[in-house]
């Protein structure tokens, strides 16, 4: 199966700031079938992005994405205190699907 | 809208065996796969097994043979039969739905029931 490793583990920002998450695969992953989610503390994560640089309904442009290959990012360009999170991206073109080990992205 | 509920979670003893159901709404439910995801205490996420429209079945090495997923269209519910409980599958279980025609991004999740399986 394909293995994602998520980095950092912890991105210690302020509001305002920029984010930049990272997800590596352990193989390419095909079409760049791969996701992001975002879950705060007792919910359920909600879907980002898709196909490495879609947003998903509902989603503000200052989430964006981008990458293909084995080498992925997540961009908040300028952090909201609601975006203090814990974030996960998904491969969903191989099965079976994986997930990162997640960022926490706190204050 | 769509809704997804899941109930079921209970405290268990290992070797125990445990039936968690998930009651949807708002979408048709045999035109989706459908996914049971779950999170162990302070840990990510781990998929463990879809149910297609079609009823065809999938699961994690982690969970072969030990669980067991089904669904009534009818009742537009998803049922996860776990047997042979381990302390390892301590987690909060996830319902969740995938986009249509994928068979495992997922747009919709429900809020999540909580198995433990302890002595």
């Amino acid at each position: 199966e394909i293995v994602l490793t998520q980095s950092p583990g912890t991105l210690s920002l302020s509001p305002g700031e920029r984010a930049t998450l990272s997800c590596r695969a352990s193989q390419s992953i095909t079409s760049s079938y791969l996701a992001w989610y975002q879950q705060k503390p007792g919910q359920a994560p909600r879907l980002l992005m898709y196909g490495a640089s879609s947003r998903a309904t509902g989603i503000p442009d200052r989430f964006s994405g981008s990458g293909s290959g084995t080498d992925f990012t997540l961009t908040i360009s300028r952090l909201e205190p609601e975006d203090f999170a814990v974030y996960y991206c998904q491969q969903y073109g191989t099965s079976p699907t994986t997930f990162g080990q997640g960022t926490k992205v706190d204050i | 809208q769509v809704q997804l509920v899941e109930s079921g979670g209970a405290l268990v003893k290992p070797g125990g065996s445990l039936r968690l159901s998930c009651a949807a709404s708002g979408f048709r439910f045999s035109d989706y796969y459908m996914q049971w995801i779950r999170q162990a205490p302070g840990k990510g996420l781990e998929w463990i097994s879809y149910i297609s429209g079609f009823t065809s079945t999938h699961y994690a090495d982690s969970v072969k043979g030990r669980f067991t997923v089904s669904k009534d269209t009818a009742e537009n519910s998803l049922y996860l039969q776990m047997s042979s409980l381990r302390a390892e599958d301590t987690a909060v279980y996830y319902c969740a739905r995938a986009v249509r025609g994928n068979s495992y991004l997922i747009d919709y999740w429900g809020q999540g029931t909580l198995v433990t399986v302890s002595s």
